[in-house]
């Protein structure tokens, strides 16, 4: 079956600009994770979701950061007046349930942003 | 201060050769989780290990929680150049807790 995928790929913007990510989760998996991954860094969470709402988002940065799964399957993260300091891979990543014991997290390929 | 250290950073090493690679915190884990990543791509998961002094083996991978939870290390038999990638480990502090990941231990194994 198809896995975790994320659009686009490869995000180039300028600093000040708004940027949505997307991510389209396995299908039927509740929870749906976003992470970011620096250079030389492991990922780092930012916000998961159980169902339709964000159930920790403990993660986000700052208030220029905001994530929305409406209908409980796709999610986009949303970047507002970006910085260079956003440059990343931002990762999405979905499982069954949030469990840590049992549900395994299935990553998307990440979209590189990079704000110039 | 980083939740969990990955040492080495780094490790090249010839087709064949062992290789461990550590995991360490001053945390109790309920559970940790291995993971490989290749470039351009997300990371997938190795295994999870969840009972203190656990192991488990993969193939030619060997993974070790340590007896007070705080550790793991992952030991490669006769690596391969397929083995070459960025080795993540990634610890729960509770089962319904965030991943937290470490830096990683990038791995590359030559012909």
């Amino acid at each position: 079956g198809a896995g975790v995928s994320q659009t686009p790929s490869n995000k180039v913007t300028e600093k000040g600009k708004y940027v949505e990510l997307r991510c389209d989760p396995i299908s039927g998996h509740t929870a749906l994770y976003w992470y970011r991954q620096s250079l030389g860094q492991g990922p780092e969470f930012l916000i998961y979701f159980q169902g339709t709402g964000a159930a920790d988002d403990s993660g986000l940065p700052n208030d220029r950061f905001f994530a929305v799964r409406p209908e409980g399957s796709v999610s986009t993260l949303k970047i507002q007046r970006t910085e260079r300091g956003d440059s990343a891979m931002y990762l999405c990543a979905s499982s069954l349930g949030r469990d840590s014991f049992t549900d395994t997290q299935y990553f998307g390929p990440g979209t590189r942003l990079t704000v110039l | 201060t980083q939740l969990l250290e990955q040492s080495p950073q780094f490790l090249s090493i010839q087709e064949g050769e062992n290789l461990t690679v550590y995991c360490n915190s001053s945390s109790v884990f309920s559970s940790l989780q291995w993971y490989r990543q290749e470039p351009g791509e997300g990371p997938v998961l190795l295994v999870t290990v969840v009972t203190g002094g656990e192991v488990k083996k993969l193939k030619r991978l060997t993974f070790q929680f340590g007896d007070a939870r705080k550790d793991s290390s992952l030991h490669i038999t006769a690596a391969q150049p397929g083995d070459t990638g960025l080795y993540l480990c990634a610890g729960a502090l509770t089962g319904y807790s965030t991943l937290t990941f470490g830096k990683g231990t990038m791995l590359l194994v030559s012909p």
